[in-house]
């Protein structure tokens, strides 16, 4: 399985953008990198995943790296809310029927006022 | 409305006792999923249900029985409750296991405190 590095903790700035890194220099060719939240005492939220091309939602930006060995998330304008543990998953789906999420440790993102 | 729900959020036993805990999504969705939080925040799978298959079951103690009556619901019991088993538990749900694209959507989670 793919594991993945992340920094422990990062502050950003109310309003600025949050740029959240990852490196997964041991994925697959055929393996998504997901991203995931968790804030304080609630379960983890899906944000964004993609393979190869860069992705964007309501909620973030996903760009990932020509050799998909790293990737970042970027929340464009960080609010108080946004404070959580990131976590930056590469799936494993051996079969049709083993499919889980294997969680890190994640970044912790302090957005500060 | 909720779409992945837990009951209870917050369960305080004693030691050896036997609980349940329970889960419902009304998603839709054809796999749900328990994982366990524990104390240093490391979120591990336990087990996942497709259909109300088991398919996933992650060297977790047979005092953990997960139980699926309909595709809707997957309940976990815990037989003789050990201190170590005090933790928060998810229960997340997705539809159609094994594909990359699909996502897992997680519940509240349920907080279990054994004395």
């Amino acid at each position: 399985d793919a594991k993945t590095t992340q920094p422990t903790s990062m502050d950003c700035a109310e309003g600025r953008a949050a740029n959240l890194p990852c490196n997964h220099s041991t994925i697959s060719g055929n393996e998504y990198v997901y991203w995931y939240r968790q804030i304080h005492s609630q379960g983890p939220q899906y944000i964004i995943h993609g393979l190869k091309n860069n992705e964007t939602n309501e909620m973030a930006s996903l760009i990932i790296t020509e050799d998909r060995k790293s990737s970042t998330l970027i929340l464009p304008h960080a609010t108080l809310r946004d404070t959580a543990v990131y976590y930056c998953i590469v799936r494993v789906a051996r079969t049709n029927r083993d499919d889980k999420i294997i969680f890190g440790k994640g970044t912790r993102l302090h957005i500060l006022p | 409305d909720t779409a992945v729900s837990q009951t209870p959020k917050y369960l305080v036993t004693q030691m050896g006792n036997d609980k349940s805990i329970k889960c419902e999504q009304n998603l839709g969705h054809d796999t749900m999923y328990w994982y366990k939080q524990d104390s240093k925040k490391f979120l591990k799978i336990m087990f996942s249900y497709n259909n109300k298959e088991l398919i996933i079951n992650e060297t977790v103690p047979n005092r953990f029985s997960p139980k699926s009556p309909d595709k809707a619901h997957l309940n976990l019991h815990i037989n003789s409750l050990e201190l170590g088993d005090s933790a928060v538990y998810f229960c997340a749900s997705s539809q159609t296991a094994g594909r990359n694209q699909e996502t897992q959507y997680f519940g509240p989670g349920t907080r279990l405190l054994v004395l």
